[in-house]
């Protein structure tokens, strides 16, 4: 079974710190991305990877960066927390030699930034 | 006006119940998806269908390319099925969401 992790289930963090939330698959997908699901709205995707070092902006990447120095994790950095980054951050994985094929989420992180 | 929609927002039913969520979108796709997510978060794929219809145990997906719509069909309904139940569909290589349906399902 593919298994995607995420560092924490459960994170509060204080405006102005850096937050990291980490990802890591273990079926050597190519592709792997992250996306915050907020009530009303839907999963939004922030950033994806097709390949290590390489990242690609989703539609919402503003206050965000991320980093694929691994295939198997995917870091997703708030480089200076706001309240409005308070959010559900789902990561997923997925394998295709082009597009975005079945994705596979991990369990998520919620995150209160207070 | 969103990209998907679903409906309805917010669904319960009865054990035994048969249940149907609608996913209705506005943009040429490649594919469909059925996703459920659990409470606490977790979500697992269902379905991905480009055409006609695809059958999984006491789950049926449907898709109309024409009229751009699919369906999804719980048979059986049981408590272990209350979950929210997420569209999306790959366009042209991304995917967009609809925002769930939340099903409740009581013994």
């Amino acid at each position: 079974d593919v298994k995607v992790t995420q560092s924490s289930r459960y994170l509060v963090k204080r405006t102005g710190e850096k937050v990291f939330l980490e990802c890591v698959q273990d079926m050597d997908h190519e592709n792997m991305f992250w996306y915050r699901q907020d009530p009303g709205l839907g999963l939004r995707l922030i950033y994806f990877s097709y390949d290590v070092k390489m990242k690609e902006k989703g539609d919402i990447p503003e206050g965000y960066s991320v980093s694929r120095e691994k295939k198997e994790r995917f870091s997703l950095i708030l480089e200076s927390a706001s309240t409005n980054q308070t959010s559900m951050y789902l990561c997923a994985s997925s394998t295709t030699s082009g597009g975005f094929y079945e994705q596979y989420f991990g369990p998520g992180t919620r995150l209160t930034v207070t | 006006k969103n990209e998907v929609e679903q409906s309805p927002q917010n669904l319960t039913a009865q054990e035994g119940e048969f249940i149907t969520i609608n996913c209705s979108y506005s943009v040429g796709i490649s594919a469909l998806h059925w996703l459920q997510q659990h409470p606490g978060g977790g979500i697992v794929s269902l379905f991905m269908l480009s055409s006609g219809k695809k059958k999984h145990g006491r789950l049926i997906a449907t898709i109309n390319i024409q009229e751009k719509h699919s369906s999804l069909h719980i048979t059986a309904s049981h408590p272990r099925d209350s979950a929210v139940y997420i569209c999306a569909v790959r366009s042209p290589d991304k995917l967009i969401f609809g925002t769930g349906t939340r099903l409740q399902v009581f013994p």
